[in-house]
């Protein structure tokens, strides 16, 4: 079935460093990319997503690359903050069978920006 | 953007009690909703796809008896536990369909003692 690898599991920057974590996927059908900021005893937060049609997107310090040949997509977090300090979580939608319009996500990446 | 309100934020039961969890789309019409559980340090993992006016399709493993899933309006999603027991304290997070993508909920603390 559809897969999401995500890595790091953990990521430690330093305040002004940028961030990097990246995501592998299975089903060359999907078609969507989110990714979403989960805090300590909250619901996970949208914070960036890219469709298939583009290559990157970027939102101020947060960008989302998307290599559909490879089947991996990366956030890019630049000019780190502590407040960017949370567990992040890729996904995409399943665009097949039992897994069709559901989100398949990664393991999370929990990343702590020291100042 | 969308907003999906989940309620309570927290709950505490007793064993062999049931618990209700809503979900609500505040500025949309979800016609599907998710219903996820997360333990500590760990991703999200998904319980049921729940469509407005039909039954919820449950994912592999997950007791349809015992999480009930109701979506009678196309603003409402409830998550009943029925007879909690501890090993049922998680973390539980819906999710809605909303016309971009997906929104999630704050998320229900269920503590069972």
């Amino acid at each position: 079935g559809e897969n999401v690898e995500q890595h790091p599991s953990t990521l430690s920057v330093q305040e002004g460093d940028s961030a990097v974590i990246k995501c592998t996927y299975s089903d060359s059908a999907s078609n969507y990319f989110p990714w979403y900021k989960q805090e300590l005893g909250k619901g996970p937060q949208l914070i960036i997503d890219i469709r298939s049609n583009v290559g990157e997107k970027k939102d101020q310090r947060i960008a989302v690359t998307l290599n559909k040949t490879a089947k991996h997509f990366s956030l890019h977090i630049t000019e780190t903050q502590p407040e960017d300090s949370a567990v992040y979580f890729c996904a995409t939608k399943g665009a097949w069978g039992s897994n069709t319009g559901k989100l398949i996500f990664g393991q999370g990446t929990t990343l702590q920006v020291k100042p | 953007g969308a907003v999906v309100s989940q309620h309570p934020s927290w709950v505490i039961c007793k064993s062999g009690t049931s618990v209700k969890i809503e979900c609500r789309s505040l500025d949309f019409q979800a016609t599907t909703m998710f219903w996820y559980r997360q333990f500590p340090k760990q991703s999200l993992m998904l319980m049921a796809t729940s469509n407005e006016g039909s039954k919820a399709t449950y994912e592999q493993g997950v007791e349809k008896d015992k999480f009930l899933i109701n979506h009678a309006s196309l603003t409402l999603s409830t998550l009943t536990v029925t007879s909690a027991h501890p090993e049922d304290s998680s973390f539980y997070i819906c999710s809605a369909r909303d016309p971009y993508g997906y929104t999630f909920g704050s998320g229900t603390r269920l503590t069972v003692v």
